[in-house]
């Protein structure tokens, strides 16, 4: 799986939106871009995916540059309780057979304050 | 409706024993995982099965042996265990194929003394 680089840690502030980094500048054009979080004491959560095109759910929103080099995890309203460890993978959709692997990088540790 | 659940929640035990821990999905997903989180929180995949057949093996010692009675469970069983075992253990399913997410359970922290 292709390498990402994110910021160790990010600071908000409560009820503003956050915009988490990715930088995967060896991204092969059959990588998907995947992002999970995990809270305090939890297993991993799944935020979102995309290729190419910016995606949007009830979570968050991606931005996928144009040459899909970096992308950006939105947050719109941070609340406490989005603090947590948010991981950027890239999964390979040629990679798979019939399960797909998830290699999970050290992530951002995002800090929600009052 | 806990989705992915796993037990026990806490376990320590002494080195040498043997001891398992199980995981059940009520998703109806074919594939499960389980993954280990080290003390410098690290996630690394372990094992996958899709449909009871081991399809991901991540150079795991053989002391570690993943069994899957039904594609609704895997069980993963740890012999002869050593303070390096200490760790998270998270239990994963998800439906075949990349595009589909894992969903995770809250994990089985293991402590060897």
């Amino acid at each position: 799986d292709a390498k990402t680089t994110q910021p160790n840690s990010m600071e908000s502030n409560e009820e503003e939106p956050v915009h988490l980094p990715c930088n995967h500048s060896t991204i092969s054009g059959t990588d998907y871009i995947h992002w999970y979080r995990q809270l305090p004491s939890q297993g991993p959560e799944y935020v979102i995916h995309g290729l190419t095109s910016n995606v949007n759910n009830r979570m968050a929103s991606l931005a996928i540059a144009e040459d899909r080099k970096s992308s950006t995890l939105i947050l719109h309203r941070a609340t406490l309780r989005d603090a947590a460890v948010y991981y950027c993978i890239l999964r390979d959709v040629m990679n798979t057979g019939t399960a797909s692997k998830l290699t999970f990088g050290t992530g951002t540790r995002l800090q929600v304050t009052l | 409706d806990t989705a992915v659940s796993q037990t026990p929640k806490y376990l320590v035990t002494q080195m040498g024993n043997d001891k398992s821990i199980k995981c059940e999905q009520n998703l109806g997903h074919d594939t499960m995982y389980w993954y280990k989180q080290d003390s410098k929180k690290f996630l690394k995949i372990m094992f996958s099965y899709n449909n009871k057949e081991l399809i991901i093996n991540e150079t795991v010692p053989n002391r570690f042996s993943p069994k899957s009675p039904d594609k609704a469970h895997l069980n993963l069983h740890i012999n002869s265990l050593e303070l390096g075992d200490s760790a998270v253990y998270f239990c994963a399913s998800s439906q075949a194929g990349f595009d589909s997410p894992l969903h995770f359970g809250n994990g089985t922290r293991l402590t060897v003394t």
